[in-house]
This record gives C-alpha cells, structure tokens and sequence, in this order.
C-alpha cells in the first residue's frame, strides 16, 4: 500500500489552518497515524486511528478520513509546529510511511 | 516516561554485519509490538521491522527481508537488530519504536522512538 501526501511542503503564517492530505492506493479503514518529526529529532505521534488524538498532543491538531483519503489539519499554525509531517498506515504488512510534508512558517 | 536507548551503530564496510540493540531501563517492553524504523540522510521514513509480544512473529520490508533479524529478549528487556549483507543504501539513522500495544492495530503505531542509531556503510 503506497501512502502519496500532498503538498510537499507549504509555507504559512502563525494563526493559519493548515492541511495536509494522505492518500492510500487503496482501503485501509481508518488505519492510519500521524507524525510529527523536527529536525535531528525522533518523529512523535500526532494521531492514531486517522482521528483519535494522541495524549499530550495539542488540540489544534485533528484528524479525520478513511477508507483512501486522510487529512491533517492544524487549526491554528504555531511557531512551535515548524516541523516535516507523516502519515503511516497500518492496515498490512509491510508498513509504509508517506513521503512527508514539510510546514515552515513564513 | 518511556525511554528508548538505542546502541551499536557505526561504520560498516559493504557486505559486512552490525547488531543494533535498543534497551528501555524501568520499563518492561514485553507487552509491546516493537519496531525499527530507519531514515536516510535527508530522506523520509522507512518502516523495517516488527516483532511480536512473545519474539516469534515478525515481518519485514522487502528491502531488507532475508538480510536483516530482528529479536528481542524480554528477560533483559532488549530489542535487537541484526543486520547482514549490508549496502550503500542501508545507510541511515536506525530508530526503535515501541508499539501503542501488544497486538492490532495498537501494536503498530507507534508512541514512543528512541533517539536513533546511525549506521553508515562505506568502504
């Protein structure tokens, strides 16, 4: 199962909505997490269950999809979330990551 | 607050061997789908590996099925990574990642990430 995000990379401003969109080639239900990962750093989970809120995790961020199309949404852009962005599915083996989308704050 | 210690990366010449090790002090993993998740310079996440509660399920990337081992042994709480055949394009920074639960789906997501391994194959 391939996961496409789109865009790549955007470019927005402090208090902006941000969405970042996860494509899976085909169903996986809603089996998919989200990734939050900054530079040197080890990615930390946003979401799981494409809408279940991981504990600690602002509540600006929010997921939602299933089936093929998932979205990230950031309510309000913080300086803090600068930072390159993954989905993951988990619905068979193996595994796979989308291919990132970098956020950086104008 | 769970902490992953990942050891034994290094320089690596192609064709060689490397076993990686990734130990949780104060906290039992036996409980837990565990994983390794590797990332190449400037590159995306790779999902690698996933083992089991118990050690005798695992799964694989293609890329790396038949080459690489992951065990683990819960009496010294300890995943390891035992990588053979190595290739140029095994290079990257190795991560364990410890799974939400100990079966699906929470088996495979993942919550905590230890601080990465760098292995670099290069003559």
């Amino acid at each position: 199962i391939q996961l496409t995000q789109s865009p790549s990379s955007l470019s927005a401003s402090v208090g902006d909505r941000v969405t970042i969109t996860c494509r899976a080639s085909q169903g996986i239900s809603s089996d998919l997490a989200w990734y939050q990962q900054k530079p040197g750093k080890a990615p930390e989970l946003l979401i799981y269950a494409a809408s279940t809120l991981q504990s600690g995790v602002p509540s600006r961020f929010s997921g939602s999809g299933s089936g093929t199309d998932f979205t990230l949404t950031i309510s309000s852009l913080q300086p803090e979330d600068s930072a390159t962005y993954y989905c993951q599915h988990l619905n068979s083996f193996p595994l796979t990551f989308g291919g990132g989308t970098k956020v950086e704050i104008k | 607050e769970v902490q992953l210690l990942e050891s034994g990366g290094g320089l690596v010449q192609p064709g060689g061997s490397l076993r990686l090790s990734c130990a949780a002090p104060g906290f039992t993993l036996s409980g837990y789908g565990m994983s390794w998740v590797r990332q190449a310079p400037g590159k995306g996440l790779e999902w690698v590996s996933i083992i089991g509660t118990s050690g005798h399920e695992t799964y694989y990337a293609d890329s790396v099925k038949g080459r690489f081992t992951t065990s683990r042994d819960n009496s010294k709480n300890t995943l390891y990574l035992y990588m053979e055949s190595l290739r140029a394009d095994d290079t990257a920074v190795y991560y364990c990642a410890k799974g939400r639960g100990g079966n699906y789906p929470e088996s495979r997501t993942f919550d905590y990430w230890g601080q990465g391994a760098l292995v670099t194959v290069s003559s």
